[in-house]
């Protein structure tokens, strides 16, 4: 089974700290997929990265950075510099596995990102 | 603009009513996607449909209802039957239903049930 878990309910921290979200993920597939998404206050779910299992690379994108590790199964998020903008709940979802033709995605219950002036 | 809309943004609907949530999408995608999320809760899958005409129950589809009789359009019927309807009800879309590609969300529409 698949599973996705974000065992940070909410974070607060003052703006311009680095912070880290955390994400630990289960699948027995050997291929599969890892996102995070934003969702600020609007509700919209604004997508932010896609890695596939293949790829190990950390990656970066201005203040936000990405840590994979296939040997913890883990697929951390650090925003470095934090700014009041950044809050939002964050997600973190696993697609792996065909199931119908299709692959669903499975989402962690989200981490609460408060940063306060 | 590409993008998803759903509308309306706020629904209030009395108990034992059916109340239909409209998702559009004009990025010529083939998936197309229903979930629920729940206060401190992530997202959950309702329905998800690959193609025109064809659509798979989700996770938690007991008590909803879809159909897609046009590649733009995914409507989601809220039924009486369904025991806890008040929630925060996203619609999403992709290329198609493999995880290459990413899911893209529409603005979402709160449902309150009294």
């Amino acid at each position: 089974a698949q599973k996705v878990t974000q065992a940070q309910t909410e974070i607060s921290v003052v703006e311009k700290e680095d912070v880290t979200l955390d994400c630990v993920y289960e699948t027995r597939d050997t291929t599969y997929y890892l996102f995070w998404y934003k969702q600020p206050p609007s509700g919209e779910l604004v997508f932010l990265i896609r890695r596939n299992s293949f790829d190990e690379q950390n990656e970066i994108s201005g203040r936000y950075s990405w840590n994979f590790q296939k040997s913890t199964s883990s697929f951390n998020f650090t925003i470095t510099a934090s700014q009041v903008v950044d809050s939002a709940v964050y997600f973190c979802a696993l697609g792996s596995g065909w199931i119908q033709g299709a692959q669903k995605l499975v989402f962690g219950q989200g981490t609460r990102l408060t940063i306060n002036p | 603009d590409g993008g998803i809309t759903q509308s309306p943004k706020y629904l209030f609907r009395k108990e034992g009513q059916n109340v239909t949530l409209s998702c559009e999408q004009n990025l010529n995608h083939d998936a197309m996607y229903w979930y629920r999320q729940d206060p401190g809760q992530g997202l959950r899958l309702i329905y998800y449909s690959q193609i025109v005409n064809d659509f798979q129950k989700g996770d938690i589809a007991e008590g909803y209802s879809v159909s897609r009789e046009k590649k733009e359009s995914f409507p989601l019927t809220v039924t009486s039957a369904q025991k806890n309807p008040t929630a925060f009800y996203l619609c999403a879309s992709s290329i198609d239903q493999s995880s290459v590609y990413e899911q893209y969300f529409g603005p979402g529409t709160r449902l309150t049930v009294t």
